[in-house]
């Protein structure tokens, strides 16, 4: 069956330097990858998506990966923030199918 | 654009009752909504999918007669919980998707918080 994992459950880093999280996932062959910011007690909140087709998305200070080689994704925040701090889910999915999240990662930003 | 809103925000029930859960799209139309559950430390689970005019589908091991869902107009959905357990007690996320919408993004309420006493 298929699986999801993010590098971490948990990810400490200082305010200013570059956040870099990660989403595997085994048994998928996914058309799209999305991004998703959860803050506590809040809904999911949509980010970025990459197609397949795409290597390299950009959207402000983030920038998100997708090698579907090595069936990864990676999500970069760069000059990261306090107010970065919040848990990231990766979803990858296949169009006219559901996406499953993956299980987060939960960033704390330092300052 | 693209908001979706629930109510209640948060619900404490008393064990056996039933709790109705609203998600509504504001400001788009939504053919096909979907009800996650997220419990504590864990990511979101999808429950069922609900599509608008037809019956809902629902995720194996998801009881349908336990969760009921109708979606009655294009920007309305709702989840009722009957005769609800304390292990009932969760996060309950909607999502929609844009009936306009070119790709495949959902847009997510801000959750329900129920807790069964």
């Amino acid at each position: 069956s298929q699986k999801i994992e993010q590098n971490s459950e948990a990810l400490n880093i200082q305010e200013g330097k570059t956040a870099t999280l990660t989403c595997n996932y085994t048994n998928y062959s996914p058309a799209y990858l999305q991004w998703y910011r959860q803050d506590p007690g809040r809904g999911p909140v949509f980010l970025l998506l990459i197609r397949e087709n795409e290597k390299e998305k950009r959207k402000e200070r983030l920038k998100v990966t997708f090698d579907t080689t090595l069936k990864q994704s990676l999500f970069h925040i760069t000059a990261s923030q306090p107010a970065d701090s919040a848990t990231y889910l990766c979803a990858p999915g296949n169009y006219g199918q559901n996406f499953v999240f993956g299980p987060g990662t939960r960033l704390s930003v330092l300052p | 654009g693209a908001v979706v809103s629930q109510h209640p925000s948060w619900v404490i029930c008393k064990s056996g009752t039933s709790v109705k859960i609203e998600c509504r799209s504001l400001d788009f139309q939504a053919t096909t909504m979907f009800w996650y559950r997220q419990f504590p430390k864990q990511s979101l689970m999808l429950m069922a999918t609900s599509n608008e005019g037809s019956k809902a589908t629902y995720e194996q091991g998801v009881e349908k007669d336990k969760f009921l869902i109708n979606h009655a107009s294009l920007t309305l959905s709702t989840l009722t919980v009957t005769s609800a357990h304390p292990e009932d007690s969760s996060f309950y996320i909607c999502s929609a998707r844009d009936l306009a919408g070119s790709g495949n993004e959902q847009y997510f309420g801000p959750g329900t918080r129920l807790t069964v006493t």
